[in-house]
């Protein structure tokens, strides 16, 4: 039973263009959302997150987008870069968890053509 | 820079031969959790350590131990590995007093089984 869902296992972007990958979750208790980005052959990195106090978190080219009504967050990346080609992998935290524990989705890979 | 280091990065066993995987963090952070990641999956944990108290998930097989003798190191016991272990190995570590939940990973071991 999974808890958090990426239904796209891939996207295909130009550059320049916007990125948009989405992650659904079913859980209510989830109270935190992360993006981790992975390069292969490398581990996952903290990219973004939101708390679900907020519906929107923005960091440079990144914005996150939380609607909890809809269980559902998005990553948009703009404008995408070809460096940012990798696997995003959505996550959430419930509280009061005593060490944290993240429940990933599946990952999307981006492609970013130059 | 402070980092989360795992060693090795590829480990070939046999079927049913015992292998341990290291991971050492400069962090200093309280939390240090093992996953599994298998192909186009989300990776999925194993057990924490919240300092030295240690939390294994119900569903990680019986097969898997862990060791934290301090702050900066874990180990993962693999104890007679199967051919469905053969998979990306990740640790990460949090800290639970400061940045509850972002959790910064190492690069992780490949682990092959012949």
């Amino acid at each position: 039973d999974q808890q958090v869902k990426q239904n796209s296992p891939s996207l295909s972007v130009q550059e320049g263009r916007i990125s948009i990958l989405n992650c659904d979750y079913t859980n209510s208790m989830f109270d935190y959302f992360l993006w981790y980005k992975k390069y292969p052959a490398e581990g996952p990195t903290f990219l973004i997150s939101i708390s679900s106090i907020k519906d929107k978190n923005e960091d440079g080219r990144f914005t996150v987008f939380l609607n909890k009504s809809a269980k559902h967050l998005s990553l948009h990346i703009v404008p995408s870069q070809p460096g940012d080609s990798a696997v995003y992998f959505c996550a959430a935290l419930s509280g009061g968890n005593a060490g944290n524990m993240l429940t990933f989705g599946g990952g999307t890979r981006l492609m970013v053509k130059p | 820079d402070a980092m989360v280091i795992q060693n090795p990065r590829y480990q070939v066993t046999q079927f049913g031969k015992p292998v341990t995987l290291s991971c050492s963090q400069t962090l200093n952070h309280n939390v240090m959790y093992w996953y599994q990641q298998k192909s186009s999956q989300a990776p999925k944990l194993l057990f924490h350590y919240y300092d030295k108290d240690f939390n294994n998930e119900a569903d990680t097989p019986d097969n898997f131990q862990s060791r934290r003798p301090n702050t900066s190191f874990c180990f993962l016991d693999i104890r007679s590995p199967g051919l469905g272990d053969a998979a990306m190995y990740l640790c990460a570590t949090s800290n639970r007093d400061r940045d509850l939940a972002t959790q910064h990973f190492g690069d992780g071991t490949r682990l092959s089984i012949l």
